[in-house]
């Protein structure tokens, strides 16, 4: 089974910068895709990036290309979403979620961060 | 990006109807449709994977069928728990998109 606790939401003005994190345990962090979603009352669900470190395959939306930066510390367990350049169309809950397997879903979720980007 | 399309977006049904929402996908998708389950402040829980596949632990009663470009979430006996919001969600490329839900109330 696995795990994923989120991190790092909060208040954030427009043009500032958060970094989540996202702990896993109990599954083998590099053998999966991992994936931020967000959910934010405008666009619905929607993945802003994933990662899969056996390929170095890195995966940015357009929404937020040029302004977020995913990573993973394998020896950590952990996933991280650097954002920058944050607008108001950004706040939403962030989750952490792991693929099934390529193509299957995402069968583990976090329970989510909020971000809220206001003035 | 390959757009997703649910219906209804709504429905209210009793505890025990049998219950269908549909998908559709802006183009051919094989069967790479997946299904899920989002109670209030939760995060959505999978229940169905490559169309028909059910998710391990999920009841029975729910059952997904469809190829192509249309899909069928079906609940045959619909239970309290189950009242919540349902989302359709594309794998077939990237980037993987979602429906805008379906949200199953209490009649």
């Amino acid at each position: 089974q696995g795990l994923l606790v989120e991190s790092g939401g909060g208040l954030v003005k427009p043009g500032g910068s958060l970094r989540l994190s996202c702990a896993a345990s109990g599954f083998t962090f590099s053998d999966f895709y991992m994936n931020w979603i967000r959910q934010t009352p405008g666009k619905g669900l929607e993945c802003v990036a994933y990662i899969y470190s056996r390929t170095s395959t890195i995966y940015y939306a357009d929404s937020v290309k040029g302004r977020f930066t995913i990573s993973r510390d394998t020896a950590k367990n952990s996933l991280y979403l650097q954002m920058n350049s944050l607008r108001v169309d950004d706040t939403g809950i962030y989750y952490c979620a792991r693929d099934k397997y390529p193509r299957a879903g995402f069968d583990h979720w976090g329970q989510g961060t909020l971000v809220t980007v206001s003035s | 990006d390959i757009q997703m399309t649910q219906s209804p977006s709504s429905l209210s049904a009793s505890v025990g109807d049998r219950v269908l929402i549909t998908c559709r996908a802006s183009q051919s998708i094989s069967n790479y449709l997946n299904w899920y389950q989002q109670k209030p402040g939760k995060a959505p829980k999978l229940l169905i994977y490559a169309a028909s596949s059910l998710q391990s632990g999920v009841p029975s009663r729910f059952s997904g069928s469809g190829s192509g470009t249309d899909f069928t979430l079906t609940i045959s006996s619909l239970q309290p728990e189950d009242f919540a919001t349902y989302y359709c969600q594309q794998s077939d490329s990237t980037p993987p998109t979602f429906g805008q839900g379906t949200k199953v109330e209490i009649k």
